[in-house]
């Protein structure tokens, strides 16, 4: 089966600081996924990665805010920047498989700003 | 755009009573339909999928089959037990990214 591993698993962080979480598939991919889950919630997708390109994002989410950076086709990292309580969430990221029909994602990022 | 509409939550069962978890979609071209489940303290996990129209997906007693005239994915359960309590969310992939949309999640609580 596919694996995807991400890191850290969770954190806390001091407000108006900067966090970045990796994000380590096991086969290339053309596209990963960041996903939000505010607590409570269901998840939203932040942004998809390509590989050699900047990343697209989506409505309510900008580069400055999540700098997203995709150095080649098994890895991916997300940066949550100036960060606020707010962004307290959990942060996914994925990959669809297309041979085998499936989403993989990775364990979460537990975030909590304080 | 695409779009997953799920039943309304929280959703409370005794334990061995049937379950279902309504989920309808809208989308263009030709989507595969998951259902995800979170159990408490974890991440995100497959519990079935459904790659193209009137497939079946089945696992751990669970199962739901891909209606598209009806646009639907809805999940069901025989007999349901007190280890099934989890968050499940109904999810849709479609277009060339084959990034997924997910319904807003259905909280079930199974009592004994």
């Amino acid at each position: 089966s596919a694996v995807i591993s991400q890191k850290p698993s969770r954190d806390i962080c001091q407000r108006g600081t900067s966090l970045t979480i990796q994000c380590q598939v096991d086969s290339q991919v053309t596209m990963m996924f960041w996903y939000r889950q505010q607590p409570g919630q269901s998840l939203t997708l932040i942004a998809t990665a390509n590989q050699g390109s900047e990343a697209t994002y989506e409505s309510g989410f900008v580069i400055d805010k999540f700098p997203i950076s995709r150095p080649n086709l098994t890895f991916s990292t997300l940066t949550v920047s100036n960060m606020s309580p707010e962004d307290s969430s959990i942060y996914l990221c994925s990959y669809y498989r297309g041979e085998v029909g499936e989403a993989f994602f990775g364990q979460g990022t537990r975030l909590t700003v304080v | 755009g695409d779009s997953v509409t799920q039943m309304e939550g929280p959703v409370t069962l005794s334990e061995e009573a049937f379950l279902t978890i309504n989920c309808t979609y809208t989308a263009t071209g030709y989507p595969s339909l998951f259902w995800y489940v979170q159990y408490p303290g974890e991440g995100l996990q497959l519990l079935l999928k459904a790659t193209k129209a009137d497939d079946k997906g089945s696992n751990k007693g669970f199962e739901a089959t891909y209606r598209k005239e009806t646009t639907s994915f809805h999940l069901e359960k025989g007999s349901v037990q007190v280890s099934d309590s989890a968050v499940y969310f109904c999810a849709l992939s479609s277009g060339s990214a084959r990034q997924l949309t997910f319904g807003s999640g259905t909280q079930l609580t199974v009592l004994p």
